[in-house]
């Protein structure tokens, strides 16, 4: 059961851009973590943000968090071509839902950045 | 130079063989996690373990089973009862809290990963 939902499924940019990926997910949470993905690689962790927090910075990336809308964003600013793979968010659910020791991934949005 | 590692990079089964992928990780992490991902998906968790002697299912276990016998290492095996196996394997560990049920409440560290492809 998938829990958060991407959008776009796919994004693609000039050099230099800025690029806005957004996740939605349905149950109350303890962090939302973001997780980059080089085709045929495994995960990167980029980023996590707690329930409590509502942005966070991380170099060139953006975090945000708003969970009455129970959805986030992540922006990555002045992009490079480097930054060209697929990119997750993942959710750790709150511990009501006996759900502890998870994480929920999203399908991923696939991010080309063009020179 | 701390890490988790698996093997082989590509796998090949035939049909009805029962095949076992190798992780490990040096990170002292107690938590370790099964994922598989088909192209252009999100990932989905197979096994997962928060402490050492104990495991618990997923989200799609059948046709799969692991032991963790000691906390670097995390074997899967893929049983000739999974009738598409064919996939992109990950693992990945992650600190544990001490209470164990809080272990996703840390960012996971994941391996390079296994392609298996049934033949």
């Amino acid at each position: 059961s998938q829990q958060g939902e991407e959008d776009p499924q796919a994004l693609s940019i000039q050099e230099g851009e800025n690029a806005t990926m957004n996740c939605s997910y349905k149950t109350s949470i303890n962090n939302l973590q973001w997780y980059r993905q080089n085709s045929g690689r495994g995960l990167v962790h980029l980023i996590l943000i707690r329930s409590n927090e509502r942005e966070k910075h991380s170099g060139r990336l953006r975090v945000t968090l708003d969970t009455s809308k129970k959805s986030s964003s992540l922006l990555i600013t002045a992009s490079r071509a480097a930054d060209t793979a697929s990119y997750f968010c993942a959710t750790a659910r709150a511990l009501i839902y006996n759900q502890g020791g998870k994480l929920i991934f999203g399908q991923g949005t696939e991010l080309s950045v063009k020179p | 130079d701390g890490g988790i590692t698996q093997s082989p990079k590509y796998l090949f089964r035939k049909e009805g063989q029962n095949v076992t992928l190798s992780c490990e990780q040096n990170l002292n992490h107690d938590a370790m996690y099964w994922y598989r991902q088909d192209p252009g998906q999100g990932l989905r968790l197979i096994y997962y373990s928060q402490i050492v002697n104990d495991f618990q299912k997923g989200d799609i276990a059948e046709g799969y089973s692991v032991s963790r016998e000691k906390k670097e290492s995390f074997p899967l095996t893929v049983t000739s009862a999974q009738k598409n196996p064919t996939a992109f394997y990950l693992c990945a560990s992650s600190l544990g809290s001490g209470l164990g049920f809080t272990s996703s409440y840390n960012e996971q560290f994941f391996g390079p990963g296994t392609r298996l492809t049934v033949l």
